[in-house]
């Protein structure tokens, strides 16, 4: 089946420690983001990808770090320098790179606690 | 700066009704506007996207409308059922935007109740 997957799905972390996020798609997307979900609030994008070894911030980029090394990856971290990194992060793609007319797809998310 | 406004944030109804959610942008220069639903912990599953040259697309029990120059959408669920509970977000691709990133709204949670 063709998709996004996101791991793991809940994650626990101490205040202080750097976390690792995981995003996968195999739906040959060029495009890859990151969106960060509180209560009461909209989507807010963190970082974006249009294509390998780019990538670029987004609205609330603060705290955060990105890589995009294959295709088919893009994992978030979230450093220690994040002041409120408790929230559900989500994951998406879609087709093309540049602005265009395309649909993104979403992964399931991951629930991040930091205590 | 684009802003999504959907109303209401928040809305019961009785099984078999016919409903309508409404999104409102404030700048119409957008390539799409996409409809999403949310349920509880998950991630966002894509129901429709409009082209900003089409005025409505259908899927099944539901039909997306829009008006460009107006800067409205409306997403009309017929003969609902509590299947069909979750939370609907819209979200505009701003034709002047870097790397396809959409804006969305704050959502509308809908229950049918049975």
């Amino acid at each position: 089946d063709g998709g996004i997957t996101q791991s793991p799905k809940y994650l626990f972390r101490k205040e202080g420690q750097n976390v690792t996020l995981s995003c996968e798609q195999n739906l040959n997307h060029d495009a890859m983001y990151w969106y960060r979900q509180d209560p009461g609030q909209g989507l807010r994008l963190i970082y974006y990808s249009q294509i390998v070894n780019d990538f670029q911030k987004g609205d609330i980029a603060e705290g955060y770090s990105v890589s995009r090394e294959k295709k088919e990856s893009f994992p978030l971290t979230v450093t220690s320098a994040q002041k409120n990194p408790t929230a559900f992060y989500l994951c998406a793609s879609s087709p093309a790179g540049l602005a265009g007319s395309y649909e993104q797809y979403f992964g399931p998310g991951t629930r991040l606690t930091v205590t | 700066k684009q802003e999504v406004t959907q109303i209401p944030a928040a809305l019961s109804v009785p099984e078999g009704e016919n409903l309508v959610l409404n999104c409102s942008f404030t700048d119409s220069a957008i390539y799409n506007l996409q409809w999403f639903r949310q349920d509880p912990g998950k991630g966002l599953t894509s129901l429709l996207l409009i082209q900003s040259s089409q005025r409505e697309q259908t899927s099944g029990r539901l039909n997306a409308s829009l008006d460009k120059s107006s800067g409205r959408s409306t997403l009309y669920i017929a003969a609902s059922q509590p299947g069909d509970s979750a939370t609907y977000l819209c979200a505009v691709l701003p034709l002047k935007t870097s790397g396809s990133r959409l804006t969305f709204g704050e959502g509308t949670q809908l229950t049918v109740n049975p």
